[in-house]
């Protein structure tokens, strides 16, 4: 079935330089795609969204990239700092009425 | 901001024991959900509710239930616990048209049944 991955399951990044985390999905019909952040013991946190119909969007020290030829998602945090230290998810609502599919997650270790 | 609250961050229950896990979200959202979420799973919808007094099987829905009385709150419920449903739930709700909006999510409910 559909599903959503994402390539690492960690990523060590050093202080201040910049953190490229991947995300794979199967479904092309796919048109609103989100990033969330999960800091240990609390829920996850959105980060960022895009839709189908763009390529790039950007927020405060964040960059989301949708490459759909590939299917392929990625989410950019500039001069990652030690508050960045969390698990990503990146998640796909293949239509309106559909289950949003989440994938399961990049741990990001920020190394001083 | 949307505002997920979860009545409690850790429960301890026993085997057998009937268990609610409350969540009340404060941004008049017509969608509400129930995941729970494991180490190398991910997270996994149990139940999710698009109105008052309506409910959809997510995708692990056996050994659970709900209630939707209040457009505002949305409880999950064990009615007889097991050791397999220690877990983290996390509740979450967003508008109806969930193609434009994300998911607010609550900070969870660490459940251990011994």
């Amino acid at each position: 079935g559909e599903s959503v991955g994402l390539h690492l399951p960690t990523l060590s990044v050093q202080e201040g330089d910049n953190s490229i985390i991947n995300c794979a999905y199967s479904n092309s019909a796919s048109d609103y795609f989100i990033w969330y952040k999960q800091e240990s013991g609390k829920g996850p946190q959105f980060i960022i969204d895009i839709r189908s119909n763009m390529d790039k969007r950007q927020g405060q020290r964040v960059t989301v990239l949708l490459n759909k030829t590939v299917k392929h998602l990625s989410l950019q945090i500039a001069a990652t700092q030690p508050g960045d230290s969390a698990v990503y998810f990146c998640a796909e609502t293949p239509n309106r009425d559909d289950k949003i599919i989440f994938g399961k997650g990049t741990r990001l270790h920020i190394l001083p | 901001d949307v505002k997920v609250t979860q009545s409690s961050r850790y429960l301890v229950k026993r085997t057998g024991e009937k268990v609610f896990l409350e969540c009340v979200q404060d941004m008049d959202h017509e969608n509400m959900f129930w995941y729970r979420q494991d180490p190398g799973l991910g997270l996994r919808l149990i139940y999710f509710s698009y109105d008052v007094k309506m409910k959809e099987k997510g995708d692990i829905p056996e050994g659970y239930s709900v209630s939707r009385e209040k457009k505002e709150r949305f409880s999950l419920i064990l009615e007889s616990a097991s050791t397999n449903q220690t877990s983290m739930y996390l509740c979450a709700s967003s508008p109806l048209d969930r193609s434009n909006s994300p998911l607010h999510f609550g900070n969870g409910t660490r459940l251990t049944v011994t």
